[in-house]
């Protein structure tokens, strides 16, 4: 079974970059098996899919966010991570990072990290 | 993008009370659709797969119907801990997409 946590900072200030970290066990970030995700969810409100590495190394990203968004993997440590750039105040969220299987169905979730954007 | 409408966006049921939620999607997408539940300060929980595959260790009571463009969550006997809020996902292309949500609220 896999788990996935998130770390990272919890507040940003504006214009700067966020940076999140999900740590895998039970699974493999070199697998092929899984679209390594990003997802996020603003306070109260619906989920938003942010982007995936795949396969060692390939990306995609949701189109509104992918001229801020950086999703990388580190396979020494089983680790995938998210940078998203001058992040405003609708940035704030929960994210989540997530295996998404290659049905496109999302079978594991991290319990989820707050990111509050705030001077 | 594919955009997935959930209606409705809150319920008030009893416990015992069949509940069914719909979603449609702008175009069709196979069975390629996904149910989650969610309850507060949790990650959403993985209920159905394929449109209607029961995910392991998901009670019975659960069930997904519907290919094409419109498809249903059905709770066949509301239990108290089935009152939270659930997401349509479809599966059928990125990037992925989910519906609104619908809250299950306690009647």
């Amino acid at each position: 079974q896999v788990q996935l946590q998130e770390s990272g900072p919890g507040l940003v200030k504006p214009s700067e970059t966020l940076s999140l970290t999900c740590s895998v066990s039970g699974g493999s970030v070199s697998s092929d098996s899984y679209y390594w995700s990003w997802i996020r969810q603003p306070p109260g409100k619906g989920l938003e899919w942010i982007g995936y590495v795949y396969d060692r190394g390939s990306t995609n990203y949701n189109p509104p966010l992918k001229s801020r968004v950086t999703i990388s993997v580190d396979t020494s440590k089983n680790q995938f991570s998210l940078k998203l750039s001058s992040v405003t105040a609708a940035d704030t969220a929960v994210y989540y990072c997530a295996s998404v299987t290659r049905g496109y169905h999302i079978d594991y979730w991290g319990q989820g990290t707050l990111v509050t954007v705030s001077s | 993008d594919i955009q997935m409408t959930q209606s409705p966006s809150s319920v008030s049921a009893s416990v015992g009370d069949r509940v069914t939620i719909t979603c449609r999607a702008s175009q069709g997408i196979s069975s390629w659709s996904a149910w989650y539940q969610q309850k507060p300060g949790k990650a959403p929980k993985l209920l159905i797969y394929g449109a209607s595959s029961l995910q392991s260790g998901v009670p019975s009571r659960f069930s997904g119907s519907g290919s094409g463009t419109d498809f249903t969550l059905t709770i066949s006997s509301l239990q108290p801990e089935d009152f939270a809020t659930y997401y349509c996902q479809q599966a059928n292309s990125f990037p992925l997409t989910f519906g609104g949500g619908t809250k299950v609220e306690i009647k």
